[in-house]
């Protein structure tokens, strides 16, 4: 929260489209994160990107893509390719050792 | 690959102490945290403990951390009905700044 935006709260899509989350820091943190949460379960990670122009693929990364032209922005492509889109997906930043979350988008695909 | 490992459920009575506790595997992590998440909500940053330390304490909440055994634990005294969440552990690995996260205890506290 704080300086980590994630918008919208809520998405809703129908099955077979492409769908990007925005994901916007102000706080001028290099590294920013995705991760996916499934009801009752923990975290996995997509994607994350130490530094501008660069990032890497995460536990879960098929069927996502991203890009990181811009510090403060880390927006996620959720792929038609995706089979299981439907979940709570959450922005994070981290500096030094500290690690901030945005508030989610929770996406549903029907 | 490195692993994060937590209980699923606790429960207490107001009042008490609760004791979350984590395991790991990954020897070379720095930096461990402690979230909590509301319902519906993004994670909140509880705390945080470097690997050369073996207890902070800020408040209520009292982490403990024995490098050795790569257990940590979260201590939450005098616990509220407001501190009714799921609780995370999560390990920065520091060779590439993934943070991995244990799967969530959920603490319910009973009146």
């Amino acid at each position: 929260d704080g300086g980590i935006t994630q918008s919208p709260k809520y998405l809703f899509r129908k099955e077979g489209q492409n769908v990007t989350l925005s994901c916007e820091q102000n706080l001028n943190h290099d590294a920013m994160y995705w991760y996916r949460q499934d009801p009752g379960q923990g975290l996995r990670l997509i994607y994350y990107s130490q530094i501008v122009n660069d990032f890497q693929k995460g536990d879960i990364a098929e069927g996502y893509s991203v890009s990181r032209e811009k510090k403060e922005s880390f927006p996620l492509t959720v792929t038609s390719a995706q089979k299981n889109p439907t979940a709570f997906y959450l922005c994070a930043t981290l500096d030094g050792g500290r690690k901030y979350f945005g508030p989610g988008t929770r996406l549903t695909v029907t | 690959g490195e692993d994060v490992e937590q209980s699923l459920f606790l429960s207490v009575r107001e009042g008490d102490s609760s004791v979350i506790n984590c395991t790991y595997t990954d020897s070379s992590s720095t930096y461990l945290y402690w979230y909590k998440q509301e319902p519906g909500a993004g994670l909140q940053l509880l705390t945080y403990i470097f690997s050369n330390m073996d207890m902070k304490q800020d408040q209520r909440l009292t982490v403990l951390l024995n490098k050795k055994d790569k257990h940590l634990s979260l201590r939450i005294a005098d616990t509220q009905t407001g501190d009714s969440a799921i609780y995370f552990c999560a390990v920065l690995m520091d060779s590439s700044y993934k943070l991995i996260f244990g799967s969530g205890t959920r603490l319910l506290v009973r009146p």
